[in-house]
């Protein structure tokens, strides 16, 4: 069975410095995929970033990067530069056989 | 645009009334989805569907039923079995064969009363 864990259940961060959320998974899958998804306080759920895993190189969108560590089970999110706007609830996903496993999620807050 | 679509946004429910939440998408994806999502235990799986006139149990289906019968719609009801159903529901949909993730619905609040 996968697994998804979010050990951080709240993290802050100071205007325009830079964050990481933390997320380890297991699954038993050998072609699968990562996803980070984003719930602002209108909870409507956004992907942020996805993954590969059978891609060495670490997925970046703007200041969105991750540090995937395959060996490790590892699949940390960095927010560079970070914004008022960023402020939300954010979810590690793996992806399963037929459907995606969530974390139990991370509440990032933003301080000015 | 294509997308999802959930309604009602608030819904309240009397003690032993069965309740249905709609979920409506015109992206053409195959796979739908219903999660439930309560403080501090994230997204949990409520049941799916690959596929029309077949669905399968999630991690939590007790209390719950759905149906596909068209590949656009996979309404979700909260049965009076349903012991604490006072929650927020998501649902999603995917296009099976691809991995761009999830679409997302907006989301229901149901509130019994």
């Amino acid at each position: 069975a996968q697994t998804v864990t979010q050990s951080q259940p709240e993290m802050s961060v100071q205007e325009a410095e830079t964050v990481t959320l933390s997320c380890t998974y297991d699954t038993s899958e050998s072609d699968y995929y990562l996803f980070w998804y984003k719930q602002p306080p209108s909870r409507q759920m956004i992907l942020v970033i996805r993954q590969e895993a059978y891609k060495q190189q670490n997925a970046t969108e703007n200041r969105f990067s991750v540090n995937f560590q395959k060996a490790a089970k590892s699949f940390s999110l960095k927010i560079s530069d970070s914004q008022l706007g960023d402020a939300a609830m954010y979810f590690c996903a793996t992806s399963g056989t037929y459907k995606y496993i969530f974390g139990t999620g991370t509440r990032l807050k933003v301080l000015a | 645009d294509g997308g999802i679509t959930q309604s009602p946004k608030y819904l309240f429910r009397k003690e032993g009334q069965n309740v249905t939440l709609s979920c409506e998408q015109n992206l053409n994806h195959d796979a739908m989805y219903w999660y439930r999502q309560d403080p501090g235990q994230g997204l949990r799986l409520i049941y799916y569907s690959q596929i029309v006139n077949d669905f399968q149990k999630g991690d939590i289906a007790e209390g719950y039923s759905v149906s596909r019968e068209k590949k656009e719609s996979f309404p979700l009801t909260v049965t009076s079995a349903q012991k604490n159903p006072t929650a927020f529901y998501l649902c999603a949909s995917r296009q099976v064969g691809t991995w761009n993730g999830y679409t997302f619905g907006s989301g229901t609040r149901l509130t019994v009363v």
